[in-house]
């Protein structure tokens, strides 16, 4: 069974630039949640997408967005890149709905994409 | 190898010990945690969780307390291998939806 796939795995852009990265879920998975990953402020959740709708929303600026298509697949994109937006980005996909049922064996993170902004 | 947190807390043991890692969680309504631990270059990787009714669960090697009254976890490994060094997070799920509020990390580091 493959598991969480992140595309790409490393991405240097220039800021202003804006950036685009895409996540596979585990077939059969339909949640797909992101989470920004820096040295000075940890893991920190962005939004999560399920059945294509945007569910729940961290706090960061609306220059953070995402997708999701109809096979779960999901895409983050940052606008106007700030040197500070440098960070490991990783996504998380599950079966459905919140930790009550499924618990944390449900929710598997993909390797991350790494972006630097220069 | 990529580096996850430059300034995270360190432990340091030897092979054989057992390791206890400490976090201090933020919400006192959250009522599900789980430890994960992250390796150079991948995400991080499911270990053990514990729901609020419990105050201790054990698992393959490892252990988890969680104490509500002073809203602390520990995670305790047994025989600590090599394999075992990385950096390991708790995370707790504040209410009901799909996201998960991480704290700030421990890195492993045992010693052969």
């Amino acid at each position: 069974k493959a598991g969480v796939t992140q595309t790409p795995r490393y991405l240097i852009k220039t800021r202003g630039q804006q950036v685009t990265l895409s996540c596979s879920p585990i077939s059969g998975h339909r949640s797909v949640s992101w989470y920004q990953q820096t040295p000075g402020q940890g893991l920190q959740f962005l939004f999560e997408y399920f059945s294509e709708t945007q569910r729940n929303k961290g706090n960061f600026p609306g220059r953070f967005s995402g997708r999701q298509f109809s096979n779960s697949r999901s895409e983050m994109n940052v606008s106007t890149l700030e040197l500070g937006d440098s960070a490991l980005y990783l996504c998380a996909s599950s079966l459905d709905f919140g930790f009550q049922g499924q618990g944390a064996n449900g929710y598997t993170f993909g390797s991350g994409t790494r972006l630097t902004v220069v | 190898g990529e580096s996850v947190g430059l300034h995270l807390p360190t432990l340091s043991v030897q092979e054989g010990d057992n390791s206890i890692i400490n976090c201090a969680y933020s919400n006192s309504a959250s009522d599900y945690f789980i430890w994960y631990k992250q390796e150079s270059g991948k995400g991080p990787q499911f270990i053990i969780d514990i729901r609020s009714n419990m105050d201790k669960r054990q698992g393959q090697r490892v252990t988890v307390l969680l104490n509500k009254t002073v809203k602390h976890l520990s995670l305790q490994i047994a025989a600590t291998q090599p394999g075992d060094s990385a950096v390991y997070f708790c995370a707790e799920n504040p209410w009901a939806g799909n996201m998960l509020t991480f704290g700030g990390g421990t890195r492993l580091m045992v010693k052969p």
